[in-house]
């Protein structure tokens, strides 16, 4: 059984630019989720996905973060414009219930 | 409070000993605790991971044990080999995850 899948992998861009991540999540998984992981702490849940619907996006900047799941599968996350701030890793993960998330690879921007 | 608390930061093993990471939380209503093993440029994995109403929970090499009186649980990994160096992540909760603040496992050959 596949993984979930990010793309791409590394990203450098300059601040002000806008910059998208993908994520395909494990076949069958209703529930998606985005997590923000900054250097050497843990994952930190951005926006959860129950199917096309963003059920808790509580903590994603949204003067400048944006997420989208339009066929409750694949799903894009956005950041325009993009500050120092948001390097980081970009986690998205998937799972049946609450329980038992598995993450992707992760995306690792670096903003200059 | 919604923070796990998780020590220590960094632990170093001579192979073959074992080592033990401790989380503790403060929310009475979390009753699922996954542990993540996350290796540099990969993402967090899922190694085991335990349910309120159970103590304690093994799978080869590595167990769990939970003492929600307390509010902690741990980590243990036995006959640690090179491979399990890496960085561990407790975590609590149900679809929103906390995590911890990652121990850095180093086992030395």
């Amino acid at each position: 059984e596949a993984g979930v899948v990010q793309s791409p992998r590394y990203k450098i861009i300059e601040k002000k630019q806008p910059v998208a991540f993908w994520c395909n999540p494990i076949s069958g998984h209703n529930t998606l989720y985005w997590y923000l992981q900054n250097l050497g702490q843990g994952p930190e849940l951005l926006i959860r996905y129950e199917n096309e619907e963003a059920v808790d996006d509580s903590q994603l900047p949204k003067d400048r973060f944006s997420a989208e799941r339009l066929k409750g599968v694949d799903s894009t996350l956005k950041i325009q414009p993009a500050e120092l701030g948001d390097s980081a890793v970009y986690l998205c993960a998937s799972s049946t219930s609450g329980d038992e998330q598995y993450f992707g690879p992760g995306t690792r921007l670096t903003v200059t | 409070g919604e923070n796990v608390e998780q020590h220590p930061s960094t632990l170093s093993v001579q192979e073959g000993d074992s080592a033990v990471i401790k989380c503790t939380y403060s929310d009475s209503a979390s009753n699922y605790f996954p542990w993540y093993k996350q290796e540099l440029g990969k993402g967090p994995q899922l190694i085991i991971d335990i349910r309120s109403n159970v103590g304690e929970k093994k799978d080869q090499r590595i167990a769990v044990t939970l003492n929600k009186t307390a509010k902690h649980f741990s980590l243990h990994i036995t006959e640690t080999q090179p491979e399990d160096s890496a960085v561990y992540f407790c975590a609590r909760g149900t679809y929103k995850y906390i995590f911890g603040t990652g121990t850095r496992l180093k086992v030395l050959a």
